[in-house]
């Protein structure tokens, strides 16, 4: 159990759908990471935020969005869903905000099937 | 964007030494090596990393090349549970950028 959570483990939603993928940090860290992980692509970096800011982006699309809450839990909102957003999407935190100083924490993922 | 090179699969006997290269040419002076494993669809788990000194951990030793061009991670006594996806990763900066990693098949 690395500390991480992330909610729905699960989630099957329709074309055009928006859905919410919630991550809690472990205890402590100030910052998390989104990555998406689909079978053609491997895991891809989306976002990180650092004590409620944006502090990275990466391959994002427009039709995604995140926050991180005061409390450092974060949101990952994902609009105008298509076929290809079906994937594995995986929240990790850090205490930095640094990837280099230490080690990413991962949470199980959320499972998003787009019909 | 990743910018690691690693066989794409590797096997290895229960027991014994499992020693997994990497190749990273281009990385700079600052750049760590850090190396994760997923095993089946669950979430990366962080092994090991290191900047230009060999690191050894409850888990894993990390040998890294004077030149930094390359390392290898060794599970000194791999088991079934160590079959997983190894990712060698350079990183500095706020990101983690995943490869294709190394899908390590630990055998009976």
């Amino acid at each position: 159990d690395s500390g991480v959570t992330q909610t729905p483990k699960h989630l099957i939603t329709a074309t055009g759908q928006r859905v919410t993928l919630r991550c809690s940090p472990r205890s402590g860290d100030l910052s998390v990471y989104w990555y998406q992980q689909s079978l053609d692509q491997g895991l891809q970096f989306l976002i990180q935020y650092y004590n409620g800011e944006e502090r990275a982006k990466g391959n994002i699309l427009e039709r995604f969005s995140a926050q991180q809450f005061p409390d450092l839990h974060s949101e990952l909102n994902l609009s105008s869903l298509e076929l290809g957003d079906s994937a594995l999407y995986f929240c990790a935190s850090s205490v930095s905000g640094r990837a280099w100083t230490g080690e990413l924490f991962f949470g199980e993922g959320s499972r998003l099937t787009v019909l | 964007d990743a910018k690691t090179t690693q066989p794409p699969s590797m096997d290895c006997a229960e027991g014994r030494a499992a020693n997994l290269p990497c190749n990273h040419s281009t990385i700079s002076g600052n750049e760590y090596v850090y190396w994760y494993r997923q095993i089946h669809s669950q979430g990366p788990q962080y092994i090991i990393h290191g900047l230009k000194n060999n690191e050894t951990n409850e888990m894993a030793s990390l040998i890294i090349t004077e030149d930094r061009k390359s390392s290898t991670l060794i599970l000194p006594h791999a088991t079934l549970r160590d079959t997983a996806v190894y990712y060698c990763i350079e990183t500095s900066g706020s990101r983690l950028t995943f490869g294709e990693g190394t899908q390590l098949t630990v055998n009976p």
